[in-house]
């Protein structure tokens, strides 16, 4: 079975300061793993994913993850916040099958 | 491609009434999925298919209904609408496992703009 925890419901940073999301999954089998971004009033758009191959995956607008199979982690980081940034963001795993299991999500505000 | 579309955008119902959420995909996805997102749960699953004709539970089927008649369309029904259904639905699409396998994009879910229901 997976499942996935996101740590901070909401997480404030200034404009200009690192961003940084926690996730922690836990999954019997090798895990897909995914950022995704919701904008207000907005359907959840990819950031990024990792499969198989290198652990630091980078993705749209900056972000970047690592996978880190000992820590059972895929934190989702960005040097530098910008106001458009905020957002909510949702982890989500995926094993056999092609379910999805999503996060409780993380509400980020950017503080100008 | 529009991607997947979701109809209608926004919705009032009265408790016991009853509607059909229409979703459509247009990237000829097999797997196609059914989800509330409510404040503090993330997206919970409600019903899912991995292809034409075929459906399964998710997890929080109760009350709901679905179909797959074309490949194309996923249709959400509520068939006595509850307040407890006051949520936002969100349709996505998928890739097959074997298209992952074969070196394809990846099983990423594509999503729908959402349906913003409120049961009165």
């Amino acid at each position: 079975a997976q499942s996935v925890t996101q740590l901070g419901s909401h997480v404030s940073v200034s404009e200009g300061a690192l961003v940084l999301l926690r996730c922690n999954y836990s999954s019997s089998v090798p895990p897909y793993l995914f950022w995704y971004v919701q904008y207000p009033n907005q359907g959840l758009q990819l950031l990024l994913k990792y499969t198989t191959g290198a652990t630091l995956v980078k993705g749209i607008n900056g972000f970047e993850a690592e996978f880190k199979k000992s820590e059972t982690s895929f934190h989702l980081t960005k040097p530098s916040a910008h106001m458009s940034d905020a957002a909510e963001y949702f982890c989500a795993v995926s094993g056999t099958g092609n379910q999805f299991y999503f996060g409780t999500g993380t509400s980020l505000t950017v503080i100008p | 491609n529009a991607g997947v579309t979701q109809t209608p955008k926004f919705r009032v119902l009265k408790t016991g009434q009853s509607m059909t959420l229409l979703c459509a995909q247009d990237m000829n996805h097999e797997y196609m999925y059914w989800y509330r997102q409510d404040p503090g749960m993330g997206l919970r699953l409600i019903h899912y298919s991995v292809g034409e004709g075929t459906t399964a539970k998710g997890e929080v089927p109760d009350g709901y209904n679905v179909s797959r008649l074309k490949k194309q369309n996923f249709l959400l029904g509520l068939e006595s609408a509850a307040p407890s259904q006051t949520s936002v639905y969100f349709c996505a699409s998928s890739y097959t496992p074997i298209d992952l396998l074969a070196g394809g994009p990846g099983n990423e879910q594509f999503f729908g703009p959402g349906t913003r229901l409120t049961v009165l």
